[in-house]
């Protein structure tokens, strides 16, 4: 079945340091692809997304580009600030279930 | 802005008790879900409703019920409460299917004794 899977955490750097974060997928067909983050104490909201392959998401600095000839989705922002720790989650949508699956989730920790 | 609201936002239980965890929307979406979250598994679908009136299992559904009664509402129950179901739930909503953004509420914390 559809699966995605991400590098373990947590991810500690200092503060603007180049960050990125692997999103490897498994699907059949040409799922939508999503990262969102939760930061402490609060739900997940959206970062961004990518509807097809090429497509590249960017929100608040971060970028992420849709590749399917290797089935990744990798995060990544060029400079990081202490307001970006939180846990980020790569996603798929699975077009034959329609459900939203999943990944384990990367802790990020930024010191100054 | 309201968005997702969830109530309780923490309850303890002991072993045995129910309890129902309540979920409201202003978005006017067909979609809500329920999910629970655990260290190291990430985000796992409980159950969903595609619209008022439906509802449907997710990825691990024993020891739950839902019920949408309203377009604005999904309720989670738990009818006996265990130890197992420790978790922070949340709720979500989304327009349509899983191509859309979905909108998450606060989390609720439940810890079961």
């Amino acid at each position: 079945g559809n699966s995605v899977t991400q590098m373990e955490g947590p991810v500690t750097l200092s503060e603007e340091a180049f960050l990125t974060i692997n999103c490897t997928y498994t699907a059949t067909g040409y799922p939508s692809l999503f990262w969102y983050v939760q930061y402490p104490g609060e739900g997940l909201q959206l970062l961004l997304k990518a509807t097809k392959a090429d497509d590249k998401g960017s929100n608040k600095g971060f970028e992420a580009t849709y590749r399917k000839e290797t089935t990744s989705f990798h995060l990544e922002k060029g400079s990081v600030q202490v307001s970006d720790s939180a846990v980020y989650f790569c996603a798929l949508s699975d077009r034959n279930t329609d459900k939203l699956i999943f990944g384990t989730g990367t802790r990020l920790q930024v010191f100054p | 802005n309201a968005g997702v609201t969830q109530t309780p936002k923490f309850r303890v239980l002991k072993t045995g008790q129910s309890m129902t965890l309540l979920c409201a929307q202003d978005m006017n979406h067909e979609y809500m879900y329920w999910y629970r979250q655990d260290p190291g598994m990430g985000l796992r679908l409980i159950h969903y409703s595609v619209g008022e009136g439906t509802t449907a299992k997710g990825e691990v559904p024993d020891g739950y019920n839902v019920s949408r009664l309203k377009k604005q509402n999904f309720l989670l129950g738990l009818e006996s409460a265990a130890p197992s179901q420790t978790s922070v739930y949340f709720c979500a909503s989304s327009y349509a299917g899983s191509g859309n953004t979905i909108y998450f509420g606060e989390g609720s914390w439940l810890t079961v004794v």
